[in-house]
């Protein structure tokens, strides 16, 4: 069935450097992805949509200039997470419609869990 | 925007004995209704869902609720075992797959031996 592969599963960066989370759909191709992040003991937030093709739609709150989302194909979205502080530490989830269908339900990533030193 | 309220956040309940787990969302027009066992550091895992064109769905120990008037869901968990501990999520959707889930704030759930 439906998989989404995401990289890494955990990374630590230093303050003020970039970081690149990837999610990957494996055996379907996935127009829409959704970011999700997640603060310990909380639930996940929708950060961004992404399309393939076309721009991002950030959720208020959200700096685009920040988290850069990249849809370039039907099997990859990318979050980039510029000038990392931390305060960005958190757990990173990607979420595409599962076969890329409609009205079929949803398949996560694994998650990413950000630590900024 | 949807706006799902859970509760409650904490839970204990002894091994054998039913958990419930209550929902209530904000936009009428939702109607794709997953709950999610998340365990620390791991993807949400969907549970069971439930559709608004369904009033109640089983799935053996496990069993959702919709009442679409009232706006709320619930799940049901019966024959509590110690590996139901995680926390769970509720959440809602519409226009599935095209629009993104919007959860509830999680209630931690804890099955004492």
């Amino acid at each position: 069935g439906a998989v989404v592969s995401q990289h890494p599963s955990w990374v630590i960066c230093k303050s003020g450097t970039s970081v690149k989370i990837e999610c990957r759909s494996l055996d379907f191709q996935a127009t829409t992805m959704f970011w999700y992040r997640q603060f310990p003991k909380q639930s996940l937030m929708l950060m961004a949509t992404s399309n393939e093709g076309s721009k991002a739609t950030y959720e208020q709150g959200v700096e685009k200039d920040k988290f850069l989302i990249n849809h370039a194909s039907l099997t990859l979205s990318t979050l980039t997470v510029t000038s990392a502080h931390p305060e960005d530490s958190s757990f990173y989830i990607c979420s595409a419609p599962s076969q890329g269908r409609v009205n079929y339900g949803y398949t996560f990533g694994s998650g990413t869990r950000l630590t900024v030193v | 925007g949807e706006n799902v309220e859970q509760h409650p956040s904490t839970l204990s309940v002894q091994e054998g004995d039913s958990a419930v787990i209550k929902c209530t969302y904000s936009d009428s027009a939702s109607n794709y209704f997953p709950w999610y066992k998340q365990e620390l550091g791991k993807r949400p895992q969907l549970i069971i869902d439930i559709r608004s064109n369904v009033g109640e769905k089983k799935d053996q120990r496990i069993a959702v609720t919709l009442n679409k008037t009232a706006k709320h869901f619930s799940l049901h968990i019966t024959e509590t075992q110690p590996e139901d501990s995680a926390v769970y999520f509720c959440a809602a959707s519409w226009d599935t797959g095209r629009r993104a889930l919007t959860f509830g704030s999680g209630t931690r759930l804890q099955v004492q031996p």
